[in-house]
């Protein structure tokens, strides 16, 4: 059973650009949430996305948008990159809601990004 | 106001000993769960533990259990016997609302554990 995964592991970018991270959910899964970790901080949510569309919102910027696929996989654009964008980006997966469980999201092993 | 605190940046435990990591949580919301994750430095989150807020008795897992108690609104993690691969980032988190894979998870800032053989 293939657990989430993301790439890529590692990104450089320079300030002003604009970046894409991926992420393919666990098998069965079909919400995709994304976190930003900064260094020495815990995940924060930056939005889900279920059903192709984003249901939920964190408090980030316009700059931060993103895509779900068909098959649930989804994507994390970043435009006009500043250096406080540096963090570990973290994608967790889960299903809508699962009677009888502790409905725990799943979390890949992250990108890291790097905005010089 | 931080909705959920860890006042540990960093603790040390002796190998095969048991270890306390402290958590703290905020909410008005009479329904919640609280979570355990750990972040080894390859950076992915492992799930450890939860606990709701209606649950009577304290979760365990293996070494892992977690001390609730809902009038002090704290979470410790308590892990039994520890080893060396226990070394890593430890994160309480909170999700507010139905029990729901859909619902935000709130993160505290970590505790670093070190365990020392």
């Amino acid at each position: 059973d293939a657990g989430v995964t993301q790439s890529p592991t590692h990104l450089i970018k320079t300030r002003g650009q604009q970046v894409t991270l991926r992420c393919s959910p666990k098998s069965g899964h079909d919400t995709v949430s994304w976190y930003q970790q900064a260094l020495g901080q815990g995940p924060q949510f930056i939005f889900q996305y279920y059903e192709e569309e984003e249901r939920q919102r964190g408090n980030f910027p316009d700059r931060f948008s993103g895509h779900q696929f068909p098959n649930y996989s989804s994507e994390l654009n970043v435009n006009a990159l500043l250096l406080g964008d540096s963090a570990l980006y973290l994608c967790a997966s889960s299903l809508d809601d699962l009677a009888g469980t502790t409905n725990e999201q799943f979390f890949g092993p992250g990108t890291r990004l790097t905005v010089l | 106001a931080q909705k959920i605190t860890q006042t540990q940046p960093g603790m040390f435990v002796q190998e095969k000993e048991a270890v306390t990591l402290d958590c703290t949580y905020d909410t008005s919301d009479p329904s919640y769960g609280l979570f355990w994750y750990k972040q080894p430095s390859s950076g992915e989150m492992i799930f450890l533990i939860y606990q709701g807020s209606y649950d009577q008795q304290n979760a365990t897992e293996g070494r892992y259990s977690l001390n609730f108690q809902k009038a002090r609104k704290s979470a410790n993690l308590v892990i039994s016997a520890s080893q060396l691969g226990d070394s890593a980032m430890y994160f309480c988190a909170m999700r507010e609302g139905p029990n729901s894979g859909n619902t935000p998870l709130v993160f505290g800032k970590g505790t670093r554990l070190s365990v020392i053989a």
